[in-house]
């Protein structure tokens, strides 16, 4: 079955502890991206990646680091996480415009 | 600033009733308008739109662009409960690699 698989599902942390969201889609997609969404705020996208070890900032990339050492795979790592983090997170690939998200990772940041 | 806006931002309907949601947009370099619906998780698709006038329909459901009102519309007939979910615009930029969001509109249907 065609997916991406985000992970973890939900995550409690604090103030600066180092956390890592994987991102997985098995559908051999080059292009991948990042987005919060918060209300009334919408999608905003934070990374995105063309293709292997090429990646670039979208709207809100402070505070946040990507990688993309191979295809399928694309996580988002917050360093330092702070409470303005707290937030939904979806990780998409994209094929033929159409973007394919993932179940999304609900972060509070305490 | 390039921006898309949704309207209205929630909407409370009755089963069977129809309702029309708007998508405006102001982007540079418009290549297409995407249509999504959210429900309790991920976003899943619904219409892609490139052209003007031509109406792209699934079911219930249908959507139009505009092109010389930098708008669009999702209309859905005889909504159900299963309807109730955030509906998401999206606009694309040519480039591919820029997709700006609307603040979607939570629709719920009553029984």
């Amino acid at each position: 079955e065609a997916q991406v698989t985000q992970n973890p599902r939900y995550l409690i942390t604090v103030t600066g502890k180092k956390l890592t969201v994987t991102c997985s889609q098995n559908m051999n997609h080059e292009y991948m991206s990042w987005y919060r969404q918060d209300p009334g705020l919408g999608l905003r996208q934070i990374y995105y990646s063309m293709n292997v070890e090429v990646t670039d900032k979208g709207d809100v990339p402070e505070g946040y680091k990507v990688s993309r050492k191979e295809k399928r795979n694309f996580p988002l790592i917050l360093e330092s996480p702070s409470p303005n983090q707290t937030s939904l997170y979806f990780c998409a690939s994209l094929a033929k415009n159409i973007q394919y998200f993932g179940a999304g990772t609900r972060l509070s940041v305490l | 600033e390039d921006k898309v806006v949704q309207s209205p931002l929630s909407l409370v309907v009755h089963e069977g009733d129809t309702v029309t949601l708007n998508c405006s947009y102001e982007v540079t370099n418009f290549r297409s308008l995407l249509w999504y619906k959210q429900e309790k998780k991920a976003p899943t698709f619904l219409f892609m739109l490139t052209s003007s006038g031509i109406e792209k329909k699934s079911g219930r459901l249908s959507s139009i662009l505009d092109k010389k009102e930098l708008s669009s519309i999702l209309n859905i007939t005889a909504t159900q409960t299963g309807d109730s979910a955030i509906y998401l615009c999206a606009v694309e930029r040519s480039g591919w690699n820029d997709m700006r969001f609307g603040a979607g509109t939570r629709l719920t249907v009553k029984p």
